[in-house]
């Protein structure tokens, strides 16, 4: 069965402290996977997506087969980065819809 | 381009009336998703279309919601009749698929509460 489990619901981390949220995905074939971010009362918005490889706002993700994994960092976190965090996989070819996981909600203590 | 548009951006009304949400997606756009966001859930796709065609309505919870998308340009979500269990952020998000997953354009949303 395809899944998407983000373990943590809340992340406190202070300001300037290394940031991972985890991510842990099941799927039988290669996935797309992608982060989003929701700031306070906005609309979802793409974060980045593992076939970029790019860093969007100082975060990065690898995308871990192995461990069936893609985990989103950023070395120093800044308060503005104080948001909801969720992990979507997507399939194969012609099958477009998304798996979210739970989310994060990331809090970035002054 | 404005985005995905959604109304209205709050609901607020009765147990058992009728509630329909409204999407226009971003032009050029051929899939269209809506969801449900809750604390406990979290976000929870419950029906997608391609090419205004129902692909995936295996997330609509009951018989008591419903989607249409007439054209490329409009859907709706309804629930008739609602209950206070509905009450959640429903999402339209569009994209433009064609040979794989593509990112999804989220709207604003619709804050929606059955009393």
């Amino acid at each position: 069965a395809q899944r998407v489990t983000q373990p943590e619901k809340l992340l406190s981390v202070f300001k300037g402290a290394p940031v991972e949220l985890k991510c842990n995905y099941s799927y039988s074939g290669s996935p797309e996977l992608f982060w989003y971010v929701q700031y306070s009362r906005q609309r979802l918005q793409l974060l980045l997506r593992h076939i970029s490889r790019e860093s969007i706002k100082g975060f990065t993700a690898d995308l871990n087969k192995g461990e069936t994994s893609f985990h989103l960092k950023k070395p120093f976190a800044q308060e503005e980065d104080s948001a909801m965090y969720y992990c979507a996989l997507s399939g194969a070819s012609g099958t477009y819809k998304y798996i979210f996981g739970t989310g994060t909600r990331l809090k970035v203590l002054a | 381009d404005a985005g995905v548009i959604q109304s209205p951006r709050h609901e607020v009304t009765e147990m058992g009336q009728e509630v329909t949400l409204r999407c226009k997606p971003i032009s050029g756009h051929n899939s269209l998703f809506w969801y449900r966001q809750t604390m406990m859930r979290g976000l929870e796709l419950l029906i997608y279309f391609n090419n205004n065609v129902p692909i995936d309505d295996s997330g609509m919870p009951e018989d008591r919601f419903s989607a249409k998308m007439p054209n490329a340009s409009f859907s709706t979500l309804k629930i008739q009749p609602s209950e206070p269990r509905d009450s959640a952020v429903y999402f339209c998000a569009s994209s433009f698929s064609a040979g794989g997953p593509q990112p999804q354009h989220f709207g604003d949303g619709t804050r929606l509460s059955i009393l």
